[in-house]
């Protein structure tokens, strides 16, 4: 399966520990993007990087929330001191970065905190 | 303020008949927009996309229509099937980045 990987695809917190959400992109896509979606509502962006850059972080919030796209291995989303509010289904996506390129999804990871 | 905007939350069809999704957006930089449709529990899976070189890009029984000077791009379905019954997103880029999605359109296609 060459289709971007995410892992686990449920994952449960308690309040105050740390989640890590992993992605790996499709088969030669270097251009990773996380988004959130939360019950009832639309895909938020989150983030934007590249191998071992960020280009946009602007939908991330301040506090808690970092994101990683190392030269070697997956994604990682890493929320730290979780709290109720963070539950919700966050997507990975990969593109190829070109023009006209479009976004190719994961399956997500539903973060349940308790 | 939302830069991608999808008026209608849910539309209902009947099997057979064309489905038509609308949506607007307000940025005039964007140049590439795109249709996602969503299943409960899975990721957004790709459909459909248009350039802005573009007004009209077909595959199959799914066609996007764009009219940059309204800012309104619609995908229509036809025909419809109930396996079409899903969320459908919106999405807009700038230069193949900054992805921005609608909230999207709960489409039931009834038997």
């Amino acid at each position: 399966n060459a289709g971007v990987m995410q892992n686990p695809r449920h994952l449960v917190r308690r309040r105050g520990q740390e989640a890590r959400l992993r992605c790996s992109p499709m088969k030669g896509h270097s251009h990773v993007y996380w988004y959130r979606q939360l019950p009832e509502e639309g895909l938020k962006f989150m983030v934007y990087l590249q191998k071992e850059n960020i280009i946009d972080e602007s939908g991330m919030p301040k506090e808690r929330f970092s994101a990683e796209f190392p030269k070697e291995g997956p994604s990682i989303l890493r929320i730290q001191q979780v709290v109720r509010g963070d539950s919700a289904a966050y997507f990975c996506a990969s593109s190829l970065g070109q023009r006209n390129s479009p976004l190719h999804f994961g399956n997500g990871t539903r973060l349940t905190v308790t | 303020d939302q830069q991608v905007k999808q008026n209608s939350p849910s539309l209902s069809v009947q099997e057979g008949r064309i489905s038509i999704l609308n949506c607007d957006y307000t940025n005039s930089m964007f140049d590439y927009f795109l249709w996602y449709k969503k299943y409960p529990a899975e990721g957004p899976t790709f459909l459909i996309s248009i350039s802005s070189i573009k007004d009209k890009n077909e595959d199959g029984r799914f066609t996007v229509f764009l009219n940059k000077s309204a800012k309104h791009l619609s995908l229509h379905i036809v025909p419809s099937q109930p396996g079409d019954s899903a969320v459908y997103f919106c999405a807009a880029s700038e230069n193949g980045q900054n992805f921005v999605f609608g909230p999207g359109t709960r489409l039931s296609v009834l038997p």
